[in-house]
């Protein structure tokens, strides 16, 4: 159990436009979401938090109008970039876990390969 | 942001070999966790450590969490080419908002 799915798994968009990535959680309920970024030989970078029906905690620096995130449901956050620039080419990665905030109990997506032109 | 000291930052074994690696930090941390990733994946849980002294076995993978609380080390015994990948810690500080603090990872290269 514990299986979490991103889609779509790689993009490549033209600058300007924006992009929706989702996470599921398959065989649990998540109570809360994570999303990271992370670079090209670099470690993880939590971008927000999001629990489910509530609006996402974003971290220092991460732009809210620019990430928008929305876990609609206890199996499903969208991360959307928004008016994507070539910069924000990376590996977007969301988690999630079972009980509020559990930082320690996260499972991991595949990850989104983004793109942009 | 604040990062843990990962190292080493890579390693070249031969297969067979035994792997260690260790992250520390300034601060004492409540959870140590070690993960690892494969490429184009997300990280996978390996070994959650939970209190000081604690040490876990998963298969050829040993983890400690240290007496101080302020580190953690990953063995692994006998490698095998699977073994290849980037392996983070990651760990929750004991003053922390319950966010995760990660390794820069060790990137794990097995000569063949």
């Amino acid at each position: 159990g514990a299986v979490v799915s991103q889609h779509p798994s790689w993009v490549i968009c033209k600058s300007g436009t924006s992009v929706k990535i989702e996470c599921r959680s398959l065989d649990f309920q998540a109570t809360t979401m994570f999303w990271y970024r992370q670079f090209p030989k670099q470690s993880l970078m939590l971008m927000a938090t999001s629990n489910e029906g509530s609006k996402a905690t974003y971290e220092q620096g991460v732009e809210k109008d620019k990430f928008l995130i929305n876990h609609a449901s206890l199996t499903l956050s969208t991360l959307t970039v928004t008016s994507a620039h070539p910069e924000d080419s990376s590996f977007y990665i969301c988690s999630a876990a079972r009980d509020y905030l559990a930082y320690n109990e996260q499972f991991f997506g595949p990850g989104t390969r983004l793109t942009v032109l | 942001g604040q990062q843990l000291n990962q190292s080493p930052q890579s390693m070249f074994i031969q297969e067979g070999e035994d792997v260690s690696m260790n992250c520390t930090s300034s601060s004492i941390f409540n959870t140590w966790l070690w993960y690892k990733q494969d490429p184009g994946e997300g990280p996978v849980l390996l070994i959650a450590l939970y209190k000081a002294g604690e040490l876990t076995s998963n298969g050829r993978l040993t983890a400690q969490f240290g007496i101080t609380r302020k580190d953690s080390f990953l063995n692994i015994s006998a490698s095998i080419p699977s073994d290849v990948g980037i392996y983070f810690c990651a760990g929750l500080p004991m003053d922390s908002n319950y966010q995760l603090i990660w390794g820069a990872g060790t990137k794990l290269i097995i000569k063949p």
